[in-house]
C-alpha cells in the first residue's frame, strides 16, 4: 500500500506527557500537513510543509506544539505536556508536486490520542 | 458564524435511493472544492474534486458548485449499504495551503 501511513493509531498518555507522532507521506508527494479532528466536527488545520520548509501554522499550533519534516520525507508532530483537551484524532495528509494536482490532498489513517 | 456550514444529519435512507448532500459557505475566495468520505475510526478518502463552479460526475456520484449562491453539492445515485458514511466537504482559496471542512453528515443507507 503506498498511501499516507501514520504511527501510532492509538495512544493513551496520562496528563502532563509528552506525546510524537510520525507520518509518512505518499511517496514523492512533497507537500505535507498536519489536522486535528474531534468526535462530530471536520478536520481542522494545524501545519503545512513543502518540502522541509514549514510555511504555514494555524493559531491552534499552541507553543506545546511543534512539527518537523527533516530532509522533507516524514514528519513528526510533538505534544507537549499534554492536556486532556488535546484528545483528538491527529490527521496527516500530502499532496503531489504535479501542478494539476496539488490542491488535493490525501489522508492518512490518522492517530488517535486519548489524554487520560 | 463558521466559514463553511453542513447539515450534520443523521440522514437515513433505503438502499437504491439518491442521496443529496450539501455546503453552504460565505468566503468568496474559495475555489478549489472536494467532497470527502470518512468511515468510522478511519481517515477521510477524497471523492471528488471541483475547480470553480460547475458539475463533475464520477461514477454513482455527481458534485455540483454553484459559486453565485456559494452552494456546493453531492449527489448519490443508487445508494449502497457500503455507502454509509460520514461525507465532509472541503474547501480551498487559490493561495495558501489549507482545507477548510463542514462538520460532516453522517449518511446511513439501509439494505
Amino acid at each position: 500500500d503506498t498511501g499516507v501511513s501514520q504511527d501510532p493509531r492509538h495512544k493513551i498518555t496520562k496528563r502532563g506527557q509528552n506525546v510524537t507522532f510520525r507520518c509518512d507521506p505518499i511517496s514523492e508527494h512533497n507537500r505535507l500537513y498536519w489536522y486535528r479532528q474531534t468526535l462530530g466536527q471536520g478536520p481542522e488545520f494545524l501545519t503545512y510543509f513543502q518540502n522541509e520548509a514549514q510555511l504555514e501554522k494555524s493559531r491552534l499550533l499552541s507553543d506545546r506544539f511543534s512539527a518537523e519534516r527533516p530532509k522533507g520525507s516524514f514528519s513528526t508532530l510533538e505534544i507537549q505536556r499534554t492536556e486532556q483537551g488535546d484528545s483528538a484524532m491527529y490527521l496527516c495528509a500530502s499532496s503531489p508536486r504535479d501542478s494539476r494536482f496539488q490542491e488535493t490532498q490525501y489522508f492518512g489513517p490518522g492517530t488517535r490520542l486519548l489524554v487520560l | 458564524q463558521k466559514e463553511v456550514e453542513q447539515d450534520p444529519g443523521p440522514l437515513s435512507v433505503p438502499e437504491g435511493a439518491i442521496v443529496s448532500l450539501n455546503c453552504t459557505y460565505s468566503n468568496s475566495a474559495f475555489q478549489y472544492f472536494m467532497w470527502y468520505r470518512q468511515y468510522s475510526r478511519k481517515g477521510p478518502e477524497l471523492l471528488m474534486y471541483t475547480y470553480s463552479s460547475g458539475n463533475k460526475e464520477d461514477g454513482r456520484f455527481t458534485a455540483q458548485v454553484d459559486k453565485s449562491s456559494k452552494y456546493i453539492s453531492l449527489f448519490i445515485r443508487d445508494s449502497q449499504p457500503s455507502d454509509s458514511a460520514t461525507y465532509l466537504c472541503a474547501m480551498k482559496e487559490t493561495s495558501g495551503s489549507r482545507l477548510t471542512f463542514g462538520e460532516g453528515t453522517q449518511l446511513t443507507v439501509n439494505p
